[in-house]
């Protein structure tokens, strides 16, 4: 069965820190793995990462892929309070299909 | 604008009645997708559909159904089958390309309350 662990379940950090969210998985056939960040209702796409050891960064935003390991993470410099979210990871099995596998998701707050 | 919308927001059922809960996108979007979220557990897969008049069944599809009669309709049945509806339901969407993968696009929620 296709999993997807996220780890920590939730992290409360002060303005400025920098945090560093955890992604395990453990499917067949991977094909790519995405971050999202879930506010209030709609998560939102933030980055997909398909081959190892490539970062992408957006603003004090970054995340890497191990595919030795089968993890990833969320880097987040410079915190602010609106990064105040739950942070999602999910999985796409190659399986012609365009299904997304999740995990439970990290509860991030940034205090002032 | 383009984008996915649901409705309503809020919903309140009683228990035995069955809901349905409205998905529609103007993305032009060949897949969609229903979740379930509840707390602690992530998003868990109901139903998706890749075509018009076609879906399969997701990791937790008793209790549910749904229908695709057309390219940007998707809605989600609750039925008194299912034994713990109160939950929080998110559609989404993705456009459908070859063996890449395509970021999906969420809606803004359905919050399913039972009394």
């Amino acid at each position: 069965e296709d999993k997807v662990v996220q780890s920590p379940l939730s992290l409360v950090v002060h303005e400025g820190d920098t945090v560093t969210l955890n992604c395990s998985y453990e499917v067949t056939n991977f094909r790519s793995l995405l971050w999202y960040k879930q506010e209030k209702k709609a998560p939102t796409f933030l980055f997909m990462l398909t081959s190892s050891g490539i970062e992408k960064k957006s603003g004090r935003l970054s995340s890497i892929l191990d595919k030795k390991e089968l993890s990833s993470i969320l880097n987040i410099t410079a915190t602010q309070t609106g990064d105040s979210a739950i942070y999602l990871c999910a999985v796409a099995p190659f399986q012609g299909a365009q299904k997304l596998v999740f995990g439970q998701g990290t509860r991030l707050t940034i205090n002032p | 604008d383009g984008g996915i919308t649901q409705s309503p927001k809020y919903l309140f059922r009683k228990e035995g009645q069955n809901v349905t809960l409205s998905c529609e996108q103007n993305l032009n979007h060949d897949a969609m997708y229903w979740y379930r979220q509840d707390p602690g557990q992530g998003l868990r897969l109901i139903y998706y559909s890749q075509i018009v008049n076609d879906f399969q069944k997701g990791d937790i599809a008793e209790g549910y159904s749904v229908s695709r009669e057309k390219k940007e309709s998707f809605p989600l049945t609750v039925t008194s089958a299912q034994k713990n509806p109160t939950a929080f339901y998110l559609c989404a969407s993705s456009i459908v390309t070859g063996a890449g993968y395509n970021e999906q696009f969420f809606g803004p929620g359905t919050r399913l309350t039972v009394l």
